[in-house]
């Protein structure tokens, strides 16, 4: 079965240290991986997406996340957190089944920043 | 910014009664999606699009209807609200780069059944 957990529930970390964020997943074929942010009260922001090629990826606002296929895994992080992230992130995995493009979200990780 | 709307942004209404919530997109995207947001539960799909009449369910499917008569609308019916479809609904679009498709988001409607 397709799937994607996020293990951690909340997290918290003091503004100015480093932040990883986990994301695991379960996808027959190639998995095309997302990360999104979301403010409270807003929509969903793409921070940064795999699709091929270089498994360390580059997204806005200073984050990045690397693809491991042995280890089933899309782990977000930041070398240096501010407390404008603080917020709530969803990992996605997103593919082609039956000539439609579907996409399959985490349950999210509730970041918290510690000023 | 996609270009997606979502209609009304904010609705109470009472057990029973149906409601529909409209999602518009100005650029002519083929995939257009229906999901709804609770504490716990990430993200699930309720119904999806991939072209004018051309819909289908997602996991989440029961008690509600979509209807795409127009590619730039997708509209998310619910027949007869009950409280357990109290939630935050979101609207999507998926839009091709590279060889795949990426995932943009309305603003979201809040709707509360009493």
């Amino acid at each position: 079965a397709q799937s994607v957990t996020q293990p951690d529930i909340h997290i918290t970390v003091s503004e100015g240290a480093s932040l990883e964020l986990r994301c695991n997943y379960s996808y027959g074929a190639t998995p095309y991986l997302f990360w999104y942010v979301q403010s409270p009260g807003q929509g969903l922001q793409l921070l940064l997406k795999y699709f091929s090629g270089d498994t360390l990826v580059q997204g806005i606002k200073g984050f990045e996340a690397e693809f491991k296929r042995s280890q089933s895994s899309f782990n977000l992080r930041k070398p240096s957190v501010h407390w404008s992230d603080a917020a709530e992130y969803f990992c996605a995995v997103g593919g082609t089944t039956s000539g439609t493009y579907k996409y399959i979200f985490g349950t999210g990780t509730r970041l918290k920043v510690l000023a | 910014d996609a270009g997606i709307t979502q209609s009304p942004r904010h609705k109470v209404t009472e057990t029973g009664t149906p409601v529909t919530l409209r999602c518009h997109q100005t650029e002519n995207h083929r995939y257009m999606y229906w999901y709804r947001q609770d504490p716990g539960h990430g993200l699930r799909l309720i119904h999806y699009s991939y072209g004018v009449k051309d819909t289908d369910k997602g996991e989440v499917s029961d008690g509600y209807s979509v209807s795409r008569s127009k590619t730039e609308d997708f509209l998310l019916t619910l027949e007869s609200a009950t409280s357990s479809q109290t939630s935050v609904y979101f609207c999507a679009i998926s839009v091709e780069w590279s060889g795949a498709y990426e995932q943009y988001f309305g603003p979201g409607t809040r709707l509360t059944v009493t």
